[in-house]
């Protein structure tokens, strides 16, 4: 059974470049979440969505931050232009419902030089 | 200050000690979420709780809303439970602890 697929794995880039994220929640969840990790602020959301619309994106840093989900199986997190500061772990994790336990990808980490 | 607050922030034991980690809220919850951390990275949700007490296996975790608190325990610790854990909580938006760092020694 395949869990929470996320690519890629790592990516290094330099900053002003644009950064697509992707994620493919598991077969049947109706919400996923993208969330960022960093060493200064540790696990923040970023933005969810409950059966492909966007429910809270308050989390979303600023413009330069989009998030799509195009159908139920597949989900993107954009950056553009990107910044050094966006560097950091991103997960993306879904669930059955939003109030169900949560199912984490192996998270993408992000370099930005 | 933090809507969630997490003790101690790091944690040595022995194997086959029993472990307590504490967790605090500020904020009205809808549920609680506790989460570990493997060294690689990886994120596991281990239980989701609105109310009393879940067990899995060698984990339980508990929690009283009056109190606004959660504990995550574990019995008969391995090293293999050396991991961040983290209390999250939802209610109008998440909340994330800062985690607890576990080592356990052989």
């Amino acid at each position: 059974d395949a869990g929470v697929i996320q690519s890629p794995r790592h990516e290094v880039t330099e900053m002003g470049q644009e950064v697509t994220l992707r994620c493919k929640p598991i077969s049947g969840h109706n919400s996923l979440f993208w969330y960022r990790q960093t060493m200064m602020r540790g696990l923040e959301l970023l933005i969810y969505f409950n059966n492909n619309v966007p429910i809270d994106d308050s989390g979303m840093p600023e413009d330069r931050f989009s998030a799509k989900m195009p159908n139920a199986s597949f989900s993107t997190l954009k950056i553009q232009p990107s910044e050094p500061r966006d560097s950091a772990v991103y997960f993306c994790a879904s669930s059955s419902l939003d109030n169900q336990p949560q199912h984490f990808g192996d998270g993408t980490r992000l370099s930005i030089l | 200050k933090n809507e969630v607050e997490q003790s101690p922030q790091n944690l040595t034991a022995q194997e086959g000690e029993f472990i307590t980690i504490n967790c605090s809220y500020s904020v009205g919850i809808s549920a609680l979420h506790w989460l570990q951390q493997h060294p690689g990275g990886g994120i596991v949700s281990l239980f989701m709780l609105s109310s009393g007490k879940k067990k899995h296996g060698r984990l339980i975790a508990t929690i009283n809303i009056q109190e606004k608190h959660s504990s995550l325990h574990i019995t008969a610790s391995h090293p293999r439970d050396s991991a961040v854990y983290i209390c999250a909580v939802t209610g109008n938006q998440f909340y994330f602890g800062t985690g607890t760092s576990l080592t356990v020694i052989p």
